[in-house]
């Protein structure tokens, strides 16, 4: 069985500071794709990133970074310079393998608060 | 023009009532799933079904039925209400291992 564990509840930061969200996963799968989403106080999910088991490489897209790590099971993400806008809660996803549809285990989320 | 669009958005209703949740996704994807986010933001799957096919029915009481009349629709069907299944609501659609659009969710709040 897969699972996905966000060992931070809630995290507050004060605005401009770096911050990284952790994510362990657990699965048996080879091939499996890890997700970020946020959900801000609008209620809305929001895709943020995918990334599949083969793809080591980290990314970053504007302040947004993940630090994808096989060997550890670590797929956190770090948020550079924080806003007040980036206050939401994010869950990270894990999708097991399969016939071209996909079940997605999300953990139980954090809550981060951007202080202004 | 949205993606996965949820009807109602809120819905609030008597303990014992049967309800109905709609969701129609316009981007041409194969599969949709609903998923239940409770007071926690616990997010659960509920059900996914491919071109109408259902694929995925986790225990989830059977007060719930999903329909699903063609791969672009999935509607849920609550029968007999409990204050238990207050809660949000999502669906969503996906194609492949592409990740899942979500639909922007119905909170549920039963009385």
């Amino acid at each position: 069985a897969q699972k996905v564990t966000q060992a931070q509840t809630e995290i507050s930061v004060v605005e401009k500071e770096d911050v990284t969200l952790d994510c362990v996963y657990e699965t048996r799968d080879t091939t499996y794709y890890l997700f970020w989403y946020k959900q801000p106080p609008s209620g809305e999910l929001v895709f943020l990133i995918r990334r599949n088991s083969f793809d080591e490489q980290n990314e970053i897209s504007g302040r947004y970074s993940w630090n994808f790590q096989k060997s550890t099971s670590s797929f956190n993400f770090t948020i550079t310079a924080s806003q007040v806008v980036d206050s939401a809660v994010y869950f990270c996803a894990l999708s097991e393998a399969g016939r071209g549809y996909q079940k997605v285990t999300f953990g139980i989320g954090t809550k981060l608060q951007v202080i202004p | 023009d949205t993606a996965v669009s949820q009807t109602p958005k809120y819905l609030v209703t008597q303990m014992g009532n049967d309800k109905s949740i709609k969701c129609e996704q316009n981007l041409g994807h194969d599969t949709m799933y609903w998923y239940k986010q409770d007071s926690k933001k616990f997010l659960k799957i509920m059900f996914s079904y491919n071109n109408k096919e259902l694929i995925i029915n986790e225990t989830v009481p059977n007060r719930f039925s999903p329909k699903s009349p063609d791969k672009a629709h999935l509607n849920l069907h609550i029968n007999s209400l409990e204050l238990g299944d207050s809660a949000v609501y999502f669906c969503a659609s996906s194609q492949d291992r592409n990740g899942y659009t979500f639909g922007s969710g119905t909170r549920l709040t039963v009385v």
